[in-house]
Formats: structure tokens, sequence, C-alpha cells
């Protein structure tokens, strides 16, 4: 198994440009998360998903867009990228949102300048 | 003041040593998860649990759900292990993180 997987690793963005950061998983699960981290603060939930074609904001998801068309993919989509959308993603998965594990991606570094 | 506390924020230890991170949190929970960041990597889970204790290898973690504190051991610290030590409450159905204890293990 693949596990989760980000796509790109590494991204610099023009302010006002857009872009889609992908996120897949193998494992068959229902949930599936975005969060931003940004330095010393802890990570922020951007935008959720508990299965295909729902989704939910998070608490921090002015700027993003979020789809879920199939249960394995999670894209985020960012429209007039700000200087403030600067930070690392993680996209996450779980089989529930309660007591269980969590599964990280990778994690995309994006700068807006 | 955050609803995940963790202590220390930076830690440098010697390879060798017994190292102690700690997590109080101020919410109810379902579960603490204790986590790893490696710089420029991902995050991976190390530990999810509800009461008492876990092990995995040099790696130990407990929680104390009625003093709402949980710590994560590591035994015979290694340079390797250096890393962001995450700590996360399941609350009820959304995870709350700490801002992380960077450690740096030195040979």
């Amino acid at each position: 198994n693949a596990g989760v997987t980000q796509t790109p690793k590494f991204r610099i963005l023009k302010i006002g440009q857009s872009m889609t950061l992908q996120c897949a998983q193998d494992m068959n699960h229902n949930y599936m998360y975005w969060y931003r981290q940004d330095p010393g603060m802890g990570l922020k939930l951007i935008y959720y998903s508990v299965g295909a074609g729902i989704t939910d904001k998070g608490e921090v998801p002015n700027g993003y867009n979020v789809s879920r068309s199939t249960t394995e993919d999670f894209p985020l989509r960012l429209e007039l990228a700000a200087p403030s959308q600067t930070s690392v993603y993680f996209c996450a998965s779980s089989y529930s949102r309660g007591a269980t594990e969590a599964f990280f991606g990778q994690g995309t570094r994006l700068t807006v300048v | 003041k955050n609803e995940v506390e963790q202590s220390p924020q930076n830690l440098t230890a010697q390879e060798g040593e017994f190292i102690t991170i700690n997590c109080s949190y101020s919410v109810g929970i379902s579960a603490l998860h204790w986590l790893q960041q490696h710089p420029g990597g991902g995050i991976v889970s190390l530990f999810m649990l509800s009461s008492g204790k876990k092990k995995h290898g040099r790696l130990i973690a407990t929680i104390n759900i009625q003093e709402k504190h949980s710590s994560l051991h590591i035994t015979a610290s290694h340079p390797r292990d250096s890393a962001v030590y995450i700590c996360a409450v399941q609350s009820p159905n959304k995870l709350i993180f700490g801002t992380g204890t960077l450690l740096a293990v030195q040979p």
C-alpha cells in the first residue's frame, strides 16, 4: 500500500495564481482531511470529507475549496493565492473520525510570493 | 490558552539519554495521538492511546485521563530520533494539535 500520497512536494506561486494540491489514499478510508502547518502553530484543519460527495469546512477554510468525487482522491484548490497561504499542507485520512489512527501524506511546502 | 500544551518546546539531549516529552490538555478526549515529524518530511503516527501505557521499541507513551496528561518517553536516545514530536487529542470527532517539541539528539 502507498498510504496517503500528496503532490507536489514543493511549489512556488505568484500572488493571484491558482493551483490544486493533489491527495490520494489507497486504504479505502472514508475520512480525509486537509491541514495547514504554520511555524510555531499546531496543525489547523482546512476542510474534511466523510465520504465521496461530502465535504465540510474546518477551522480555516477561507481561500480554499475541495471536492471528493471518489473515495480515493481529495484535492485542495487554492484560488487567487495570497502570501497568507504560504504554509506546509498535509493531507490525512482515517477509517473514522473517532479514536482511530490517522495517516498523513508527506506534505506540500507552498510559498506564495 | 491552547487546548493542547506540550513541553518542552525544544529539547537537546546526548545520545543514550532518557527523554521525556509532556502533553497536557484541557478538553475531554476519546484518544490521544503521538506523532513524529522529521525535518522536511511527513508526519508518522507513533501511538494512539486512550488509557494506560503503550510501548513500541524504545518508545513508551503513557496517559493519565484524570490528570489530562500524557508523556512520551524515549529510552537510549539516538541521533535518528531527532525530529518534532507532536501530541494531538481526539475531541470529540476532530484532532486538536499541540505545537510540537523539537528534539535534537547529539552523538
